[in-house]
This record gives structure tokens, sequence and C-alpha cells, in this order.
């Protein structure tokens, strides 16, 4: 168990629906890091917050949106969904000082099926 | 941006024998490289990883290289078993940013 928690497990949604993923990273990590995991594209980085803070930004779709709350769980928010977006999605986070400690540790995914 | 080339995508070794991934990276300034061991519908597992001023690090039968010249680094497994297959992937960020990832490698160890 990496302590990183990701919720829901699975998700079976529609074309064109909006759905949130949710994060909440080992206790004290400040970075959350979203990633992409289908069969063709690999593991893509979507996009990283530091301490409630958007800190980069990979190959995030418009559709896509994040964000870290204060007490530093984060969501990851689809809308608009397409069949391509039938993937497991990553959340990883790191540790207390960005930079210093660069070990990312994952959370158990959810996998999204669009219908 | 940075781009990580994993080869080869599949290995097939018999129990006992060595098993070695290699990955090259185009960005010279990524200075950190860690490698995951993903079981089917699982989390990607930090098993092993080296920053830039290290040339190879072990931890019992996995060990990894670096060569920042050629911009290459590898994965060792020793005396693998049947519990070692899985797809390993390795990765490269820079300070403390985004992993970019390699293709995979889908590793079977046939007992």
């Amino acid at each position: 168990d990496s302590g990183v928690t990701q919720t829901p497990k699975h998700l079976i949604t529609a074309t064109g629906q909006r759905v949130t993923l949710r994060c909440s990273p080992r206790s004290g990590d400040l970075s959350v890091y979203w990633y992409q995991q289908s069969l063709d594209q690999g593991l893509q980085f979507l996009i990283q917050y530091y301490n409630g803070e958007e800190r980069a930004k990979g190959n995030i779709l418009e559709r896509f949106s994040a964000q870290q709350f204060p007490d530093l769980h984060s969501e990851l928010n689809l809308s608009s969904l397409e069949l391509g977006d039938s993937a497991l999605y990553f959340c990883a986070s790191s540790s207390r000082t960005a930079g210093v400690k660069n070990e990312q540790f994952f959370g158990p995914g959810t996998r999204l099926t669009v219908l | 941006g940075e781009n990580v080339e994993q080869h080869p995508s599949t290995l097939s070794v018999q129990e006992g024998d060595s098993a070695v991934i290699k990955c090259t990276y185009s960005d010279s300034a990524s200075n950190y490289f860690p490698w995951y061991k993903q079981e089917l519908g699982k989390r990607p597992q930090l098993i092993i990883d080296i920053r830039s001023n290290v040339g190879e690090k072990k931890d019992q039968r996995i060990a990894v290289t670096l060569n920042k010249t050629a911009k290459h680094f590898s994965l060792h497994i020793t005396e693998t078993q049947p519990e070692d297959s899985a797809v390993y992937f390795c990765a490269a960020s820079k300070g403390g940013n985004k992993l970019t990832f390699g293709g995979g490698t889908r590793v079977l160890v046939k007992p």
C-alpha cells in the first residue's frame, strides 16, 4: 500500500457525460500528479499540483481540469467524455519538499470506461 | 520536451536467468531515473531509482546503471523468479517534476 488513495475504483459512464476522480496523497505530501494510462499511449503525464497551485501541465485536454484543495486532496474533472477517454487514471504524490525528494508513489487508479 | 525510449517491448526469460531492460532519454537536464513494476490492473510500484550523481545502484536482485554521457540507463534483474513477471517502466524527470515514461517492457519468466 503506497498510502495514496483514489476513488472510485471503477467508473462506467456514457459519452458526453462528466465525471470527477478523487485522490488523497500520502500524509504530508504536497505534490500531486495525475497520469493517464491507455493501451496505445502508455503512461502519460496530465497535470501537477503543489500545495494547491498548478505546477506543470502535460498532455491534458481542455475538456479536463483539476484542482488541489487546502487539505491537499485533488480532483480530476473530465467532461464531454469520448470513447477515447477510457483509460486508467492514476494519481501520484511526492514528499514534502518538491525538488528535494523525487520519489512518486502511485495510487491504485480509477478505471474509467466510456460507453 | 523529454522523450524516453525503452527496449525491448517484450522479454521472455527462463527462471534463474538474468533480464536486462534498456532506456534512453533525450533531455540532458534530467537527473532522476526511477523504475516501476506494474502487475496487471495494479498501480505502478517503484522498485529502484537512481540519481544523476550516481553510476550504479543495487538492491538485492535488481540493479540500475546510468550512463549520463550516452544518456541511457538500464535495469538488471538477476536470478529471475516467476513473480518477476510484470510490465516494467523506466522514467526520467528533472527536479521534483513530472515523470516521462518509456513505453514499458513486458517480462515473462518461464518456470
